[in-house]
Order: structure tokens, then C-alpha cells, then sequence
């Protein structure tokens, strides 16, 4: 089956650690983003990628840092620099603009707690 | 940059009434998209608008693209338990070429 996941589902970090978050997918999606929500809040844009080996910053990138070597895959690193990190962390996929509109298909997000 | 700002952030309604949730964006898209997320879940796609004065429907869902395709709408007509959860619009446009840009949610809660 086509899809996006994300793993683990809950992390649990110690203060001054850094954490990798996976996202894969297999729908040949070029786009790939990652979004922060906090409880009752929306999405906010953390770093998206339109193609292999290229990604941007989006509005709160500090403190996180990404790679995006293969097309199916586009972890999340949050570094020790994030001072508020717990939150759930979405990836989402889509086409590019100009091969049609995108939409985009979400994981089912990583939970993470700093303890 | 891109800016999608949507209104209102929460909603209250009883069981029965119905819901509007605005969309709008500071520069021209090329298209807006809805997406509901169920409490402790992920968002799911609902539906894309792409031509300027737009009206697609959903059972009691009516989604309004506007004219200048700066805007839009959702409206639920006569809410249900089961319509419960936080609506976004994303839209794609202006300067941000290809890049989603996601407006805050509404969160609506529908009470029995």
C-alpha cells in the first residue's frame, strides 16, 4: 500500500539530547514537509524539501535540522538548540506545483516528550 | 512571504446548527485545499478548489472559492458529534512556488 510513515509514534527525550525523527514515503512524492502543532494550535511549517538534496527553511526551523538524500526519506534532527520540543511533529508529502496541484498526504505524527 | 490567516481559531455549536470557517490569504492562489483533523489524529485531505468563484459540495459540506481566489469558505449545514475536529485550508500561490502554506485551523467543537 501507497502511504507516508512516521516512526516511533511517542519519543521520550532527555533535556540536551537530540532526536531523530523517520519519515518515509512510498508515492513518489518529490515535496516533503515537516509541521509542529502544539495542543489546540495549527501547523507551523518547520522545513519543506521539493526535491532530492535541497530543502528550505520554513517559520520555525531554529533549533531543528534536516537532510534529504533519498527521495522517499526526509528525517527530522531536534537538536539540543530547540528549547521547547515537545510537541507533534507531522511530515506530510506531495507532488510539486507544475506536475499538477499538490495535496498532501500526512503520516500519522511522532508524539515527542522531553523528560 | 505567503500568508494564510483563517478565522475563527475556535467554534461552539450545538448538535444541529451549522458552521463557517473563513480562509484567506494575503497574495493570489492557485488553488486552496481543506483538510479535517480528528482530535489525536492526523490531518486528512477533504477537497481542492482551483477555478475563481468555485462551489464544490460534500454532503453537508459547501466549500466557496472566491472570486479573486484570495479566499475562501467551508460550511457545514446542521453539525453532527461526528463533525468534531480542527479544520485547515492550505493554499499554494504567490512567491511560494509549489509550497503549501497551511492557515492556523478552526477547532470545532459540536455539543450533543
Amino acid at each position: 500500500d501507497g502511504g507516508i510513515t512516521q516512526s516511533p509514534k511517542y519519543l521520550f527525550r532527555k533535556e540536551g539530547q537530540n532526536v531523530t525523527l523517520s519519515c518515509e514515503q512510498n508515492l513518489n512524492h518529490d515535496a516533503m514537509y515537516w509541521y509542529r502543532q502544539d495542543p489546540g494550535q495549527g501547523l507551523r511549517l518547520i522545513y519543506y524539501s521539493q526535491i532530492v538534496n535541497d530543502f528550505q527553511k520554513g517559520d520555525i526551523a531554529e533549533g531543528y535540522s534536516v537532510s534529504r538524500e533519498k527521495k522517499e526519506s526526509f528525517p527530522l534532527t531536534v537538536t539540543s538548540a530547540q528549547k521547547n520540543p515537545t510537541a507533534f511533529y507531522l511530515c506530510a508529502s506531495s507532488i510539486v506545483q507544475g506536475f499538477g496541484h499538490p495535496t498532501a498526504f500526512f503520516g500519522q505524527g511522532t508524539r515527542l516528550t522531553v523528560v | 512571504g505567503q500568508q494564510v490567516m483563517q478565522i475563527p481559531q475556535y467554534q461552539h455549536v450545538q448538535e444541529g446548527e451549522d458552521f463557517t470557517t473563513y480562509c484567506n490569504s494575503s497574495t493570489t492562489l492557485s488553488n486552496i485545499q481543506w483538510y479535517k483533523q480528528r482530535p489525536g489524529g492526523h490531518p486528512v485531505f477533504l477537497i481542492q478548489l482551483v477555478k475563481s468563484g468555485e462551489v464544490k459540495k460534500q454532503k453537508r459540506l459547501t466549500f466557496q472559492f472566491g472570486e479573486a481566489k484570495k479566499n475562501s469558505s467551508l460550511h457545514i449545514t446542521a453539525t453532527q458529534t461526528t463533525d468534531v475536529g480542527t479544520y485547515f485550508c492550505a493554499g499554494v500561490g504567490g512567491t511560494s512556488y509549489g509550497k503549501l502554506t497551511f492557515g492556523q485551523g478552526t477547532i470545532l467543537t459540536v455539543h450533543p
